[in-house]
């Protein structure tokens, strides 16, 4: 089972900063949180990770909160091309594997 | 620099079939994963290979193979295909630098499968 929980939906306007949240309140101390993005019908893209600091890229902004229950990722000028699922995942590292656990995602309707 | 890539993009099969299913990572990346999509939900693991080794294996049936090249190109195998194949494959790469492979995946475009 997925080790996070993410709103099945959300909405945004175009122009605005997308908040996406995920909790992952059983998260291990030495355990990332990534974040990738899938397109209708593409490969998922990976977007950003961290591990108890906060990220940045070109992409987005990743904030993590201090006790790592919890993240946000923060897309700061929302455009159409955003609309996506979104996916918030803690990578099952059992044994020699390294395993991506996909829940159900959020998706993220960017509005014009 | 070109990223993962899958062949085919699409494929139509018939029950009782078998297909294979090709990946080639991003150059210098030495893991390949397979991911399996059904219509409406999140990807689900397959199989890990590192170094031409399977690291790991999901819950899946032993209709599902796989392996892993000299140059870290993958294939996946299905044989007697179902209808409940049907879904787009996907295949990720990783550096899986030093002694582990614990590093970013990234993922190619899927080949989309149909089992009619």
């Amino acid at each position: 089972d997925a080790k996070t929980t993410q709103p099945p939906s959300m909405d945004c306007a175009e122009g605005r900063a997308a908040n996406l949240p995920c909790n992952h309140s059983t998260i291990s101390g030495n355990e990332y949180v990534y974040w990738y993005r899938q397109i209708h019908s593409q490969g998922p893209q990976y977007i950003i990770h961290g591990l108890k600091n906060n990220e940045t890229n070109e992409m987005a902004s990743l904030i993590i909160t201090e006790d790592r229950k919890s993240s946000t990722l923060i897309l700061p000028h929302a455009t159409l091309r955003d609309t996506a699922v979104y996916y918030c995942i803690v990578p099952n590292y059992g044994g020699a594997t390294n395993k991506l656990i996909f829940g159900t995602g959020t998706l993220l309707a960017v509005q014009p | 620099d070109a990223g993962v890539t899958q062949s085919p993009t699409h494929l139509i099969k018939t029950r009782g079939q078998h297909v294979t299913l090709r990946c080639s990572p991003i150059s210098g990346h030495k893991s390949v994963s397979w991911y399996q999509q059904v219509l409406g939900q999140g990807p689900q693991f397959i199989f890990q290979y590192y170094e031409k080794e399977e690291r790991g294996r999901g819950n899946f049936p032993d209709r599902f193979s796989a392996r892993q090249f000299p140059n870290y190109s993958s294939e996946l195998n299905v044989n007697a295909l179902l209808l409940g194949d049907s879904a787009l494959y996907l295949c990720a790469s990783s550096l899986a630098s030093g002694s582990g492979i614990r590093e970013t995946q990234y993922f190619g475009p899927g080949t989309r499968l149909l089992v009619l």
